[in-house]
């Protein structure tokens, strides 16, 4: 099985960019889920770049091949996108993983 | 309106078994994987594993294979997650999640087992 690394932690100032990346990709889509504490994850990026319905354009996803790596940006922080937030991807059989898990912060 | 609605929180012995159900409404629950994650406490999100609501098909996370049961009863619209014999380190809240197409889009909100001499 393969493991995704990610930062433990990343912080910026409301109206900045922060980046968060996830390393150890299979090759396969990566999705960016933001779970604040006591709830459920919810997703901010599925089929590494793509948005669902209701995620700001502020959520962006980016893949470097070169060093097999995915990120999460988020531009034009706002308070409501702290939080931990998760990569996660899958094998070929359908096995899944989640990342490490990056706490953001905004000062 | 998709939903899946969890079943409540648990206080259990160690060697105790448990079922824990979540329940899909909505939409067509049958053409749909259903996954079920753990949290430990202060920590991040585990994948345990898969299972399709049509024809059962499974898949399991090493790292819980043999240590964990995952069904469904399509006819309810319900999947499980059981264990024979709970230890300490089964203390976690349990999610399970929706995996339409290439993520897990719903999620339920959570079943906290809590596992306690």
């Amino acid at each position: 099985n393969f493991m995704l690394t990610q930062p433990h932690s990343v912080s910026g100032s409301p109206g900045e960019t922060v980046t968060i990346s996830c390393t150890g990709s299979s090759g396969n889509y990566v999705q960016w889920y933001h779970q604040r504490p006591g709830s459920a994850p919810t997703t901010v990026i599925y089929e590494d770049n793509q948005r669902p319905s209701g995620v700001p354009d502020r959520f962006s996803g980016s893949i470097d091949s070169s060093s097999n790596s995915v990120s999460l940006i988020i531009s034009g922080l706002k308070t409501e996108d702290e939080g931990d937030y998760y990569c996660q991807s899958s094998d070929s059989s359908n096995h899944f993983v989640f990342g490490t898990g990056t706490k953001v912060t905004v000062l | 309106e998709v939903q899946l609605v969890q079943s409540g929180a648990e206080v259990k012995k160690p060697g105790e078994s448990l079922k824990i159900s979540c329940k899909g409404s909505g939409y067509n629950f049958m053409s749909y994987w259903i996954g079920w994650v753990r949290q430990m406490p202060g920590r991040g999100l585990e994948w345990i594993g898969i299972i399709y609501a049509d024809d059962s098909d499974t898949r399991y996370s090493p790292s819980f294979e043999g240590q964990v049961t995952i069904s469904v009863d399509k006819f309810i619209s319900t999947a499980y997650l059981q264990w024979s014999s709970l230890k300490a380190s089964d203390t976690a809240m349990y999610y399970c999640a929706r995996h339409g197409g290439s993520y897990f889009s719903y999620w339920g909100q959570g079943t906290m087992v809590t596992v306690s001499a």
